[in-house]
């Protein structure tokens, strides 16, 4: 079974200073990962993801996140907070044995950026 | 431009009552899904769809219905079953249920009892 966990509920930074939101997952098979962005009262964007490809993604607005397997980590930064980065922020894993994969979400990380 | 797009964007109920919202989408995607989202619980698949006729239950199923008569729609109706509907409504789509495949989201239906 899938299953993916946040460690962070709220993140408060500073304009300008580095992101760091950490997403744990588990999985028994190679996942699919991907970090979606919510701002107030709206739908999910997709940022990027990571489907056994480079370790390194690179996504919109400036974000990246790494897959470390060995961790189970799927961890996304950004050198840099601008004032826009505010907003809820999703991890989310997707796996399945024979093809269906149903997407599991964690329960989000509130960015709260100071100006 | 291609999207997913849902309506009402507010929907206010009355207990007993049963309510339908709206997805429609035209990306020509074959999967749609019905989330349910509450403060501090991220979102809870209600139900989805791998093709047209066809749909299964997610993990709060419960006091839901939703039909596939045609692939570009997904509606979701919430029943008198449901005890507790308040909550922000988020339908999605994607081109199947393979690996990689990233969703596409409405804009999300906020229902309110009364």
């Amino acid at each position: 079974a899938q299953s993916v966990t946040q460690l962070d509920s709220h993140v408060s930074v500073s304009e300008g200073t580095p992101v760091l939101l950490r997403c744990n997952y588990s999985s028994s098979y190679s996942p699919s990962l991907f970090w979606y962005v919510q701002h107030p009262n709206k739908g999910l964007q997709l940022l990027l993801k990571y489907t056994s490809a480079a370790t390194l993604v690179k996504g919109i607005n400036g974000f990246e996140a790494e897959f470390k397997k060995s961790e189970t980590s799927f961890h996304l930064t950004k050198p840099s907070a601008h004032m826009s980065d505010a907003a809820e922020y999703f991890c989310v894993v997707s796996d399945q044995p024979g093809g269906s994969y149903i997407p599991t979400f964690g329960r989000g990380t509130s960015l709260i950026v100071h100006p | 431009d291609g999207g997913i797009t849902q309506s009402p964007k507010y929907l206010f109920r009355k207990e007993g009552q049963n309510v339908t919202l709206s997805c429609e989408q035209n990306l020509n995607h074959d999967a749609m899904y019905w989330y349910r989202q509450d403060p501090g619980q991220g979102l809870r698949l209600i139900y989805y769809s791998q093709i047209v006729n066809d749909f299964q239950k997610g993990d709060i199923a419960e006091g839901y219905s939703v039909s596939r008569e045609k692939k570009e729609s997904f509606p979701l109706t919430v029943t008198s079953a449901q005890k507790n509907p308040t909550a922000f409504y988020l339908c999605a789509s994607s081109l199947g249920l393979a690996g990689g495949n990233e969703q596409f989201f409405g804009p999300g239906t906020r229902l309110t009892v009364l």
